[in-house]
């Protein structure tokens, strides 16, 4: 079965600075992997995906994350952070069959003025 | 195009109660999984349902249970509350029958408080 670990549950950087959030992930097949966002009191949306295209994936908001498969990593980043980015970040993993969309425990981005 | 949508937002219950929270997809999204989203747990999966069928289900006890109906609309519903039920219960569509590559998207939630 696939899983996802989120190193960081907090996460925090200076506005202006480069956002890195880690995400690795085991699956047994190659993944699909994810990344979403969630404000308060909100529901989650979708910042990218990665299905085996390229390998860097660029998402909205600026945010990019690149899959490297030797790494078993997805690790998000973005060059400049901005106060409307804090918020909480989830990495997901699927399979080709159908089985749910798993989640990673989430990152809360905190960005200081 | 409207987004999901899940009714009620907010609701508080108490210990022994039943809850019924409804989830309506996407138009023409016909999978409507259910997550349950706790401080401690984050995200777990609950049950997906295809076409009114539930396809997956996840590690809950009996007390979680769902339906969906012919129009894709979906509701789950809780018995026998436990004050561990309170959560935000996220519900997300998606298009086609494969999961995969296709995107969930989720609703804003409903958080359910139980006293």
């Amino acid at each position: 079965a696939q899983s996802v670990t989120q190193l960081g549950s907090h996460v925090s950087v200076s506005e202006g600075a480069l956002v890195l959030l880690r995400c690795n992930y085991s699956s047994s097949v190659p993944p699909y992997l994810f990344w979403y966002v969630q404000y308060p009191n909100q529901g989650l949306q979708l910042l990218l995906k990665y299905t085996s295209a390229a390998t860097l994936v660029k998402g909205i908001n600026g945010f990019e994350a690149e899959f490297k498969k030797s790494e078993t990593s997805f690790h998000l980043t973005k060059p400049s952070a901005h106060m409307s980015d804090a918020a909480e970040y989830f990495c997901a993993v699927s399979d080709r069959r159908n089985t749910p969309l798993v989640f990673g425990k989430g990152t809360r981005l905190s960005v200081i003025a | 195009k409207a987004g999901v949508t899940q009714t009620p937002r907010y609701l508080i219950k108490t210990r022994g109660q039943q809850v019924t929270l409804s989830c309506s997809p996407i138009s023409g999204h016909r999978s409507v999984s259910w997550y349950q989203q706790t401080p401690g747990q984050g995200l777990q999966f609950l049950f997906e349902y295809f076409s009114e069928t539930q396809r997956n289900k996840g590690n809950f006890p009996g007390r979680f249970s769902g339906r969906q109906f012919s129009n894709s609309r979906s509701e789950m519903n809780v018995s026998t509350l436990e004050l561990g039920d309170s959560a935000l219960y996220l519900c997300a569509s998606r298009q086609g029958a494969s999961s995969g590559a296709n995107v969930l998207t989720f609703g804003a939630g409903s958080r359910l408080t139980v006293l």
